[in-house]
């Protein structure tokens, strides 16, 4: 089946570090894949997505690589800030069917000044 | 002009309560969706609609049930309300692979 599998968190940065949070998929046709973030106490909130194999998404200074080899969709950002806080969801849809959602576990991200 | 509304934002009730969760878009698109955000964060799926037909029900329990009147509204039914019931209920529309969520319903049982 289709399914995502996102790194547990908690992380707990300090202001300008490097992150990655890793998410590798499994599914039964071509993918589109997507990052979503939720700020505290808000609704969740689309934050990149790639369609195919290779694309870059890329929004706010986060970027993820569509990587079929390695079925990963890695996010990154080279430079956290406090108000990139939040919780970090990776997805994925695959257009058959219903064209649902499947979200990975959600990875809560905390930036220290 | 908020894309997919859903009220109310806040819901409490007591146990064994009826309640509705109602749910609009005004983008146009063909399905919507119901999904449960438990404490621990993780999203699961519990319904879609496409043009006003069931597409996919996961195991949920009956006393959940979609309504939708019109290809803008999805509503969501919850019977008999229990304590586990308690989480943040999210609303989606989407069109292709473009999904927008609304902001939720936190809904507690007590």
């Amino acid at each position: 089946g289709d399914s995502v599998t996102q790194m547990e968190g908690p992380v707990t940065l300090s202001e300008e570090a490097f992150l990655t949070i890793n998410c590798t998929y499994t599914a039964t046709g071509y993918p589109s894949l997507f990052w979503y973030v939720q700020y505290p106490g808000e609704g969740l909130q689309l934050l990149l997505k790639a369609t195919k194999a290779d694309d870059k998404g890329s929004n706010k200074g986060f970027e993820a690589t569509y990587r079929k080899e390695t079925t990963s969709f890695h996010l990154e950002k080279g430079s956290v800030q406090v108000s990139d806080s939040a919780v970090y969801f990776c997805a994925l849809s695959v257009l058959t069917g219903a064209n649902n959602l499947f979200f990975g576990t959600g990875t809560r991200l905390t930036v220290i000044p | 002009d908020t894309a997919v509304s859903q009220t109310p934002k806040y819901l409490v009730t007591q146990m064994g309560n009826d309640k509705s969760i109602k749910c609009e878009q005004n983008l146009g698109h063909d399905t919507m969706y119901w999904y449960k955000q438990d404490s621990k964060k993780f999203l699961k799926i519990m319904f879609s609609y496409n043009n006003k037909e069931l597409i996919i029900n996961e195991t949920v329990p009956n006393r959940f049930s979609p309504k939708s009147p019109d290809k803008a509204h999805l509503n969501l039914h919850i019977n008999s309300l229990e304590l586990g019931d308690s989480a943040v209920y999210f609303c989606a529309s989407s069109q292709m692979d473009g999904y927008t969520f609304g902001s939720g319903t936190r809904l507690t049982v007590v």
